[in-house]
């Protein structure tokens, strides 16, 4: 069975410094997709970056890389120049490809979040 | 576009009540999700339906039935609400297509939901 594995609970970083965010996944796919999310203390999910099993370079949106070592099954977020509104949880996800009526549907599998704390 | 909405917002029920919680998407996604969420527990995936007129199970469906009324609008119920039902309720849409960000999944804002 596919699964996710956050193992940092929380962690703390002072502002303007980078920090990484540990996400490895199991699964015998070998087309698969990996997402993070960031979840503020208002609540919601925000979509930050994807990486895909086949993508050749690590994916990268602003602030946010994704150290993907295909071999390790590792899909690190990394987070530069943090700022204090990084503050959040931050969950890693992965597609789970299930067969519906004949096809095929792609649900995603959550780890359980790592608590991100930047410190002014 | 208001993207993925939810309500209620809040709901506090006592044991034994029945409630639906709604859910609609203005994305003309073919997917629908319903995530339950607990203290660190991550998200978990109650129901889904990968396109109108379907539903499946995720992992979690025990106490909970869902329908997928239109393309657009996706409901959960609780026919008989338990204590272990308390928990922060995410609906999310979605592209049915398997490969790249086209399987990035919309949020709503969630629904806090309180069994007594």
């Amino acid at each position: 069975a596919q699964k996710i594995t956050q193992t940092q609970p929380g962690m703390f970083v002072q502002e303007k410094e980078a920090v990484t965010l540990d996400c490895t996944y199991d699964t015998s796919d070998p087309s698969y997709g990996l997402f993070w999310y960031k979840q503020p203390s208002s609540g919601e999910m925000i979509f930050l970056i994807y990486q895909g099993s086949y993508d050749q370079q690590n994916a990268t949106e602003g602030r946010y890389s994704l150290n993907f070592q295909k071999a390790r099954k590792s899909a690190n977020l990394v987070i530069s120049a943090s700022q204090l509104g990084d503050s959040a949880m931050y969950f890693c996800a992965m597609r789970e490809v299930r067969p519906y009526y004949g096809g095929s549907q792609g649900n995603l599998i959550f780890g359980k979040g790592t608590k991100l704390s930047v410190k002014p | 576009n208001a993207g993925v909405t939810q309500t209620p917002k809040f709901q506090v029920l006592k044991t034994g009540q029945s409630m639906t919680l709604q859910c609609a998407q203005d994305m003309n996604h073919n997917s629908m999700y319903w995530y339950r969420q607990d203290p660190g527990m991550g998200l978990r995936l109650i129901y889904y339906s990968a396109s109108e007129g379907t539903t499946d199970k995720g992992e979690v469906p025990n106490g909970y039935n869902v329908s997928r009324l239109n393309k657009r609008e996706f409901s959960l119920r609780l026919e008989s609400a338990a204590p272990s039902q308390t928990s922060v309720y995410f609906c999310a849409s979605s592209e049915a297509l398997l490969s790249g960000r086209e399987n990035e999944q919309f949020f709503g804002p969630g629904t806090r939901l309180t069994v007594l």
